[in-house]
């Protein structure tokens, strides 16, 4: 069973414009969650994260939502540029809690394409 | 800043051939995580170290793969008797781990294996 989810394989927008990503989960044992890029033939990098006790978190361009009561998460990537095409992976952990343990738990991906 | 760094970045071997993947964390990364990622996936969990301990294994981490740290630096990640299903990236990360902190995985650029 997927525990993570991203709804939306692919996402188009212009340059200069938000891009909004979205994730779901099921385990309510995951109390952190983290974004990653990821250019093809490369390893993820990481972006952000956000801990279960925060409902926001901002880095630059991008900030992360968390929305516990509905096991929903976004990134916003404002404003986008051309070199944010990528494609981006949700992931969750736990952090203390045995059940979900350190591994992380990623989502399917949703590639992003920034036109200019 | 030395980043995580896996060798090699390719592989090709016959099917029914063994291989073996290094991994290098970053230096004061107590944490190694071994993950898998298929085409169109987001990467799947194998396997992880806390120094020279292997902590948990996955489901997927089938008796053909075994992975050591032997001391509590770099890693190996062994398959043996390969099959084609086994073509994937692998992809090594660490962490440092802090208590009561989520733990926050930095990825290498993976090794691309190709079972033929």
């Amino acid at each position: 069973d997927q525990q993570v989810k991203q709804n939306s394989p692919s996402l188009s927008v212009q340059e200069g414009r938000i891009s909004i990503l979205n994730c779901d989960y099921t385990n309510s044992m995951f109390d952190y969650f983290l974004w990653y890029k990821k250019y093809p033939a490369e390893g993820p990098t990481f972006l952000i994260s956000i801990s279960s006790i925060k409902d926001k978190n901002e880095d630059g361009r991008f900030t992360v939502f968390l929305n516990k009561s509905a096991k929903h998460l976004s990134l916003h990537i404002v404003p986008s540029q051309p070199g944010d095409s990528a494609v981006y992976f949700c992931a969750a952990s736990g952090t203390v809690i045995k059940a979900a343990g350190n591994k992380l738990t990623f989502g399917g991906g949703t590639r992003v394409l920034v036109k200019p | 800043d030395t980043g995580v760094s896996q060798d090699p970045r390719h592989k090709i071997t016959k099917r029914g051939q063994n291989v073996t993947f290094r991994c290098d964390p970053i230096s004061e990364h107590n944490r190694l995580y071994w993950y898998r990622q298929t085409l169109g996936q987001g990467p799947e969990f194998l396997t992880y170290f806390q120094n020279e301990a292997q902590l948990e294994k996955s489901r997927l981490l089938s008796d053909r793969f075994s992975a050591e740290r032997p001391k509590g630096s770099f890693s190996t990640l062994e398959i043996q008797r390969t099959e084609q299903g086994d073509s994937a990236m692998y992809l090594c990360a660490s962490s440092l781990a802090r208590t009561g902190v989520g733990d926050t995985q930095y990825f290498g650029p993976g090794t691309r294996l190709t079972v033929l």
